[in-house]
């Protein structure tokens, strides 16, 4: 079974501009969930989507938006960047079947390291 | 909301000898509990995990202990070996629904 997929890996942009973040779940899973990785903050919740829908949010500002497409893949959007959104993000995937909160297994991608100049 | 705190932030041991994790939480609704482990360039994966219902689990050299009075859960390494070497997290889900992670440990193996 395929795992986790992101792209692109890598993205160099600057700030004030905005940026698209893609994954693939593992074939099955219908939930998606967004962590932001950094140094100091270490992993963050970002937001979760189960069948299209986002289920639950963390606290991070209206820059950040998702969204889910039927066959499951998500994207992330960051816009108006700022250096502080220099992070390594990461979605991770499962079955979410059990409920917002779910206790299901998450698998994470391989992130996408975004650097803000 | 969920608060996790992790400690040590950094461990070092030697091969063959145990590592110990500890964590806490400050949310008693919180009922699921998974240790993930990054390795340097690498995504997290998960090792282990531990529902509320149970006091412990073992899975090999690796184990996890909760417990819910102290709102503590920790995780247990023995006969570590090298490629044991990694951050390791600890996470909760509490009643705001959201997997929240401690800051996370690095745990060095010398040979």
């Amino acid at each position: 079974k395929a795992g986790v997929t992101q792209t692109p890996r890598y993205l160099i942009k600057t700030r004030g501009q905005q940026v698209t973040l893609s994954c693939s779940p593992i074939s099955g899973h219908r939930s998606v969930s967004w962590y932001q990785q950094t140094p100091g903050q270490g992993l963050q919740f970002l937001f979760e989507y189960f069948s299209e829908t986002q289920r639950n949010k963390g606290n991070f500002p209206g820059r950040f938006s998702g969204r889910q497409f039927s066959n499951s893949r998500s994207e992330m959007n960051v816009s108006t960047l700022e250096l502080g959104d220099s992070a390594l993000y990461l979605c991770a995937s499962s079955w979410g079947t059990s409920g917002r909160g779910s206790t299901d297994t998450q698998y994470f991608g391989p992130g996408t390291r975004l650097t803000v100049l | 909301g969920e608060n996790v705190e992790q400690h040590p932030s950094t461990l070092s041991v030697q091969e063959g000898d145990s590592a110990v994790i500890k964590c806490t939480y400050s949310d008693s609704a919180s009922n699921y509990f998974p240790w993930y482990k990054q390795e340097l360039g690498k995504r997290p994966q998960l090792i282990i995990d531990i529902r509320s219902n149970v006091g412990e689990k073992k899975d090999q050299r690796i184990a996890v202990t909760l417990n819910k009075t102290a709102k503590h859960f920790s995780l247990h390494i023995t006969e570590t070996q090298p490629e044991d070497s990694a951050v390791y997290f600890c996470a909760a889900v509490g009643s705001n629904y959201k997997l929240t992670f401690g800051k996370g440990t690095l745990l060095t193996v010398n040979p």
